[in-house]
């Protein structure tokens, strides 16, 4: 079946550690997104990726580094520069340029700094 | 600033009423409109779109646009236990590959 995986679904992290979050889809689409939701809050973008090899900040890049190097893969890394990343991260994808909004979601990966 | 307002609830509906969630946003060029579900601990669901003024119906949904007044409401009739859920109204504009997200309602069907 098409969808997406992430991985993994509950990760636990000391202050100061780097840790990164897998996403990969087999659904061949080509843009691709990570969410942040922390709790009583909507969504707010990270990074999205339009193309390999390409890909923008979104509202909270800061802390965060990404990189598209497969059409399947997009990869979050949350750095020590992240203030509070504690939260539940979401990748998505989109199928085609008219209609970006329509977002397939993973299950989410939810990150504990101890 | 783009914003996307949602009355947080929950709003509580007997089973099989109408249950009515609703959207304002701020952005005047918004062009796309979405609602997506999201079950508790779970992830997000699109459920429906809408591009046009007006209504759009999908089975016991149906999704009312109106750009003038920058509102968009999403109608559930018939409402089901299962449809208790929080509800996430988001909007982007024409080709832009970032949405906008409401902080959502959260819906709960009495049976």
């Amino acid at each position: 079946d098409g969808g997406i995986t992430q991985s993994p679904k509950y990760l636990f992290r000391k202050e100061g550690q780097n840790v990164t979050l897998s996403c990969e889809q087999n659904l061949n689409h080509d843009a691709m997104y990570w969410y942040r939701q922390d709790p009583g809050q909507g969504l707010r973008l990270i990074y999205y990726s339009q193309i390999v090899n390409d890909f923008q900040k979104g509202d909270i890049a800061e802390g965060y580094s990404v990189s598209r190097e497969k059409k399947e893969s997009f990869p979050l890394t949350v750095t020590s520069a992240q203030k509070n990343p504690t939260a539940f991260y979401l990748c998505a994808s989109s199928s085609d340029t008219a209609n970006t909004g329509e977002l397939f979601f993973g299950e989410g990966s939810r990150l504990t700094v101890l | 600033q783009k914003e996307v307002e949602q009355n947080s609830g929950p709003l509580s509906v007997p089973e099989g009423a109408i249950a009515s969630l609703n959207c304002t946003y701020s952005d005047r060029v918004s062009q796309s409109f979405f609602w997506y579900r999201q079950y508790s601990g779970k992830s997000p669901e699109l459920i429906m779109s809408i591009y046009s003024n007006g209504d759009k119906e999908d089975g016991r949904f149906t999704a009312q646009l109106n750009k003038a007044s920058q509102y968009v409401s999403l109608l559930i009739r018939d409402s089901q236990p299962s449809d208790s859920a929080t509800y996430l109204c988001a909007v982007n504009r024409a080709g832009s590959y970032q949405l906008t997200f409401g902080k959502g309602t959260k819906l709960s069907v009495i049976p």
